[in-house]
């Protein structure tokens, strides 16, 4: 399976301002997804990033609230805009299986708390 | 759409009990089956996935689940339950032929008494 990174792993951020997150992969893959889990939640997937095209958003996510960059096969960002309270969540990206397309490996998260 | 039913919230054991975890999915066609685990202040873990052929799949860590088609289940077992085994379980179920559509249930908490 696929190591995956991001950065940063938490942080504490003011209402209004903006926090980019990084999701590094060791080995190129085609499709990144990026999920919510909001306090005592499961996970919500906000997004999929391909490689070279617009990221494709979910039900009740908007790309000027969550832009996402994806430049090459290891790497992806998500920006968190305009943050609220209502903002803080765990973040996490994921990466399709080399092996096997049909699942899933996640990077470690990146706890966001908005005051 | 499809849409996975983790009925236990938080489940308590004690450690060297046996653990079956419930998940309950909805799906018009086969599914592809997952368990994933999160330890506190971790991402997921895959634990073992169901695609095809055996209906009882075997994963990482001692854990084991088995598909059950009429029933619509996918339960996760382990014979003797750890203290590291303490964590949150997610259910996700995935649409045939990609695995964009991954949705999971609302996760089962587990606590281990020694």
């Amino acid at each position: 399976s696929a190591v995956i990174s991001q950065k940063p792993s938490r942080d504490i951020c003011q209402r209004g301002t903006s926090l980019t997150i990084q999701c590094q992969v060791d080995s190129q893959v085609t499709m990144m997804f990026w999920y919510r889990q909001q306090p005592g939640q499961s996970l919500t997937l906000i997004a999929t990033a391909n490689q070279g095209s617009e990221a494709t958003y979910e039900s009740g996510f908007v790309i000027d609230k969550f832009p996402i960059s994806r430049p090459n096969l290891t790497f992806s960002t998500l920006t968190v805009s305009n943050m609220s309270p209502e903002d803080s969540s765990i973040y996490l990206c994921s990466v399709e299986g080399t092996v096997s397309y049909n699942e899933q490996f996640f990077g470690p998260g990146t706890r966001l708390t908005v005051l | 759409a499809q849409s996975v039913t983790q009925p236990d919230i938080h489940i308590t054991v004690s450690e060297g009990a046996s653990l079956e975890l419930r998940c309950n999915y909805s799906y018009g066609a086969t599914p592809y089956l997952f368990w994933y685990v999160q330890s506190p202040g971790q991402g997921l873990q895959l634990l073992l996935k169901y695609f095809s052929g055996d209906t009882l799949v075997q994963g990482i860590k001692g854990f084991e689940a088995e598909f059950k088609r009429s029933q619509s289940s996918f339960n996760l077992r382990k014979p003797s339950v750890h203290w590291s085994d303490a964590a949150e379980y997610f259910c996700a179920v995935g649409a045939s032929g990609s695995a964009r559509q991954l949705t999971f249930g609302s996760g089962t908490q587990l606590t281990v008494l020694p």
